[in-house]
């Protein structure tokens, strides 16, 4: 059964950086891309970006562009979505979901059963 | 950027009533790329339909999507206890975007 499963929830102060992991399971992890979409609590989805499993291409939502870092380690199947710079608006529920390994535009199945970041101080 | 306006934003209804969704772009979007979702509470998200109207593996043929250019419409005919979630509709034709979701709930 193809599965992403992701890194435990984090509570961080603003102005630190998290790094969630996403690990595939039970499909060529090469032959697909991964999405990161976020969702803030009683709010809807969020795309933030994609990576490539095939090539480690990048496309980035131009909201995030430059506090977040995509990197995929195709040796352990596990992608990885880095936020810097957190706010208290920051604070969501933050999803993998497998994707394209071509371009970021596509369909998003499966996704992961999302990671909880919480930006407090 | 194309942005989805998803009505209503609530729809209450009772079991084996029937839903009607609406997705409406602001640009025309090629069938091939408007895709739904169905989120229950406490849950990631899940594929519905794609392509407009095409099922998902295992979802249920009383799923079904229609629509074309900016108007597309998601119809659950015959609501069963777990249909009663948020559904989003997204696009990527240009760019990727989602709408902001219609919450079905039980009337």
């Amino acid at each position: 059964q193809i599965q992403l499963l992701q890194s435990g929830a984090e509570v961080k102060k603003p102005g630190a950086s998290v790094k969630v992991s996403c690990k595939a399971s039970a499909y060529t992890f090469t032959s697909y891309g991964i999405n990161w979409v976020r969702q803030a609590p009683g709010q809807g989805l969020e795309w933030m970006g994609w990576i490539s499993g095939y090539n480690g291409d990048t496309r980035y939502d131009q909201k995030f562009q430059d506090r977040v870092t995509l990197t995929a380690d195709t040796s352990t199947t596990t992608a990885y979505m880095e936020l810097r710079s957190l706010r208290s608006d920051d604070t969501a529920v933050y999803y993998c979901a497998r994707g394209s390994a071509s371009d970021y535009r596509s369909n998003f199945d499966p996704w992961g059963p999302g990671t909880l970041v919480t930006v407090s101080s | 950027e194309i942005v989805l306006t998803q009505s209503p934003g609530t729809l209450s209804l009772s079991p084996g009533e029937s839903a009607t969704l609406s997705c409406r772009a602001s640009q025309s979007v090629s069938s091939s790329y408007l895709t739904w979702y169905q989120q229950k509470p406490g849950q990631a998200p899940r594929l519905l339909i794609y392509g407009a109207s095409s099922r998902a593996t295992d979802i249920p043929d009383r799923f079904s999507g229609s629509g074309s250019g900016t108007d597309f419409t998601l119809t659950i005919s015959r609501l069963e206890p777990e249909d009663f979630a948020v559904y989003y509709c997204q696009q990527f034709g240009d760019s990727l975007t989602f709408g902001g979701g219609t919450k079905v709930e039980i009337k």
